[in-house]
C-alpha cells in the first residue's frame, strides 16, 4: 500500500518566524500533491496543491518543495502567525487522483 | 466554510449496531469521497462516488458501503460496528470534469463505538 509520513510529530516555532514541515512519501508513481491544514474540529482545508511535473510552487506566505528524487515534500510558511497553528497533512495520489493517501500529519504550534 | 456539510457532528453506538451518516455535496460538486480519520491519524480514503455509483475504494471491508443520490448528496453506511470504527469520518466533494483533484471537505462526523 502506499506510505505517506511525515518526520516531525510535533513542530513550535516563534510568531514571525519561518515554518518548514516535511513529508516523505514511498510511490514514484504519485504525481500530484497537497498540503492541508486541520483545525481542530474541523475537516483539512486545502492550502496548496504540487505536480510532479514541477519542483517548487508558491502560494500567499506558502511554498511547496517537491524533491522526486528522494522523494520528499515540504511545506514553508512564511511569518507565521497564531492562526498558522494546527495539524499539517502532506497528501498524494496517482493517475485518476480519485484516491489520497494522507500522512499522519505534523502538529504546528506558534508561540506568541 | 467549504459548503460542503454533514450530519450528524456527533453520533454514540453500541457493537454490532448500524449507522448511517450523511454528506451534502459542496454546490456544483459532483463527486463525493469518503474518508476515516482515526484519533491522530491522517484520514484514510474509504471510496468515492461519481454519477450514482463507486468510482474507487480503498482498503475497506464490505461493510461499508455508500449511496450517491441524484443530488449529489451521499451516504456512508457501515454494518456490524466494531470498536475500531470509532473515528471522525470526513466527507469531500469534487468536480471530476476539473480532475477531481481539489476537495472540499466538510466537518466531519464524529463516531464513537462502545
Amino acid at each position: 500500500g502506499e506510505s505517506v509520513g511525515l518526520h516531525l510529530p510535533t513542530l513550535s516555532v516563534q510568531e514571525g518566524d519561518n515554518s518548514i514541515i516535511n513529508c516523505a512519501y514511498s510511490n514514484s508513481a504519485s504525481d500530484y500533491f497537497i498540503w492541508y491544514k486541520q483545525e481542530s474540529g474541523k475537516g483539512p482545508q486545502f492550502i496548496i496543491d504540487i505536480r510532479s511535473n514541477m519542483d517548487k510552487r508558491q502560494g500567499q506566505r506558502v511554498t511547496v518543495l517537491l524533491n522526486k528524487t528522494v522523494k520528499h515534500l515540504s511545506l514553508q510558511i512564511a511569518a507565521t502567525q497564531p492562526g498558522d497553528s494546527a495539524v499539517y497533512f502532506c497528501a498524494e495520489s496517482s493517475n485518476t487522483g480519485n484516491q489520497f493517501y494522507f500522512g499522519t500529519g505534523t502538529s504546528l504550534t506558534v508561540i506568541p | 466554510e467549504t459548503g460542503v456539510t454533514q450530519s450528524p457532528t456527533h453520533l454514540i453506538k453500541t457493537r454490532g449496531q448500524q449507522v448511517t451518516l450523511r454528506c451534502s455535496s459542496q454546490s456544483g460538486h459532483n463527486t463525493v469521497s469518503w474518508y476515516q480519520q482515526a484519533l491522530g491519524q491522517g484520514p484514510q480514503f474509504i471510496f468515492q462516488y461519481y454519477r450514482e455509483e463507486e468510482n474507487g475504494r480503498g482498503n475497506f471491508p464490505p461493510r461499508f458501503s455508500g449511496l450517491q443520490f441524484p443530488n449529489y448528496s451521499s451516504e456512508l453506511n457501515v454494518n456490524a460496528l466494531e470498536l475500531d470504527d470509532s473515528a471522525l469520518y470526513l466527507c469531500a466533494s469534487s468536480l471530476i470534469q476539473a480532475g477531481g483533484r481539489e476537495q472540499f471537505f466538510g466537518p466531519g462526523t464524529r463516531l464513537t463505538v462502545l
